[in-house]
């Protein structure tokens, strides 16, 4: 099955810093690429995703680098803010088969220091 | 609220009863998924519904596991003789079918504490 490693697995930046967390996958055949943020306490909510057929995407401040060859992919966030404290957790899946369900990485609690 | 609504929110209880928690999926989803969390961990699948069918079980979740979704709406998941080990909060999310999005949606998540 899948498995996806994520690092790091905390991460403290100053205001205004940018933020980048990897993950790895093992299986060659997931294709969608979600990251969730959980603040304490509350649910996990989708911030971005990306499919394999494309290496980049980006929305305002948060944007998600893809390499299919080397099984990566990446978090960025750029002018953080104190808001974006939170445990982030990238995952894995194929668009099809495998019943939809997604790999989790252990998570990153990222900590924006005003 | 038209998210995933999951019941209770907290469950305490102890060795060796059971507990039973409840999914209320987005209404047009027919997509389910119940996974479980432990502290520092990401969310790990246990089981998946599309419509009323439940199509996968992980390895994780033992006999002692049961899930439903008996009308293709709420679903709900059962645990007998409870452990220690099965503290956990337990997170259920939703999907559509299609290819428009892939997002699944989370509920909020019952935390169960075993004493």
């Amino acid at each position: 099955g899948e498995n996806v490693e994520q690092h790091p697995s905390t991460l403290s930046v100053q205001e205004g810093d940018s933020a980048v967390i990897k993950c790895t996958y093992s299986d060659s055949a997931s294709n969608y690429f979600p990251w969730y943020k959980q603040e304490l306490g509350k649910r996990p909510q989708l911030i971005i995703d990306i499919r394999s057929n494309v290496g980049e995407k980006k929305d305002q401040r948060i944007a998600v680098t893809l390499n299919k060859t080397a099984k990566h992919f990446s978090l960025h966030i750029t002018e953080t803010q104190p808001e974006d404290s939170a445990v982030y957790f990238c995952a894995a899946r194929r668009i099809r088969g495998s019943n939809y369900k997604l790999t989790f990485g252990k998570g990153t609690l990222l900590t924006v220091n005003p | 609220d038209t998210g995933v609504s999951q019941n209770p929110r907290h469950k305490i209880t102890k060795r060796g009863q059971n507990v039973t928690f409840r999914c209320d999926p987005i209404s047009e989803h027919n997509r389910l998924y119940w996974y479980r969390q432990t502290l520092g961990q990401g969310p790990e699948f246990l089981t998946y519904f599309q419509n009323e069918a439940q199509l996968e079980k992980s390895r994780l979740l033992s006999d002692r596991f049961s899930a439903e979704r008996p009308k293709g709406s709420f679903s709900t998941l059962e645990i007998q003789r409870t452990e220690q080990g099965d503290s956990a909060m337990y997170l259920c999310a939703s999907s559509s079918t299609g290819d428009i999005s892939y997002e699944q949606y989370f509920g909020p998540g019952t935390r169960l504490t075993v004493t």
